[in-house]
């Protein structure tokens, strides 16, 4: 297993601004990935984030609106661009640590006003 | 499309019974499948794993069965507990997009005393 932690837990943001997420792992791990839950639904993948190259990010995301770092294999951010009350969300990070199986971290409560 | 669904998206029972959750998956072509607890406003916690060469895993009072043929997993929940109030993810990882979890819709679970 692993444990992950995120920064901020939670944040209230005015439209138009961003904020970045962090995640931290105690261990190194290749794959970190970044999902939405919005609310009442279920998660989904923003993008993968593979220590040493570009992010690679799932239809309907894009570089510019959620732009992605991975300086090594135990960190990432992920920033919430010009934010929308639809970017109210809860973002969480996930790690794979073997036969694909993920841990994810406690999730950012984000609320967009 | 690959698609992942939950039945039923709620379910209330007292506190000792036996329960069953499903997931149904349209593409049998599946790596592996994992299920999620989720508390309100809170990350996941993984609860079990099974690989598509398998047909079970047991955890303490949780049995997860995997049938790819039909398409379908369920989670058996032995003895519910009012502290097994939850929502209830699965998600899998298809073959050739292993990495990319898809998840269902969840069910959200109330143990009642």
């Amino acid at each position: 297993s692993a444990v992950i932690s995120q920064k901020p837990s939670r944040d209230i943001c005015q439209r138009g601004t961003s904020l970045t997420i962090q995640c931290q792992v105690d261990s190194q791990v290749t794959m970190m990935f970044w999902y939405r839950q919005q609310p009442g639904q279920s998660l989904t993948l923003i993008a993968t984030a593979n220590q040493g190259s570009e992010a690679t990010y799932e239809s309907g995301f894009v570089i510019d609106k959620f732009p992605i770092s991975r300086p090594n294999l135990t960190f990432s951010t992920l920033t919430v661009s010009n934010m929308s009350p639809e970017d109210s969300s809860i973002y969480l990070c996930s790690v794979e640590i073997s036969l694909y199986e993920q841990y994810f971290g406690p999730g950012t409560r984000l609320t967009v006003t | 499309k690959q698609e992942v669904t939950q039945i039923p998206a709620a379910l209330s029972v007292p506190e000792g019974e036996n329960l069953v959750l499903n997931c149904s998956f349209t593409d049998s072509a599946i790596y592996n499948l994992q299920w999620f607890r989720q508390d309100p406003g809170k990350g996941l916690t993984s609860l079990l794993l099974i690989q598509s060469s398998q047909r079970e895993q047991t955890s303490g009072r949780l049995n997860a069965s995997l049938d790819k043929s039909s398409g379908r997993s369920t989670l058996y929940i032995a003895a519910s507990q009012p502290g097994d109030s939850a929502t209830y993810l699965c998600a899998v990882g298809f073959t050739g997009t292993a990495s990319k979890l898809t998840f269902g819709t969840g069910t959200r679970l109330q143990v009642t005393l």
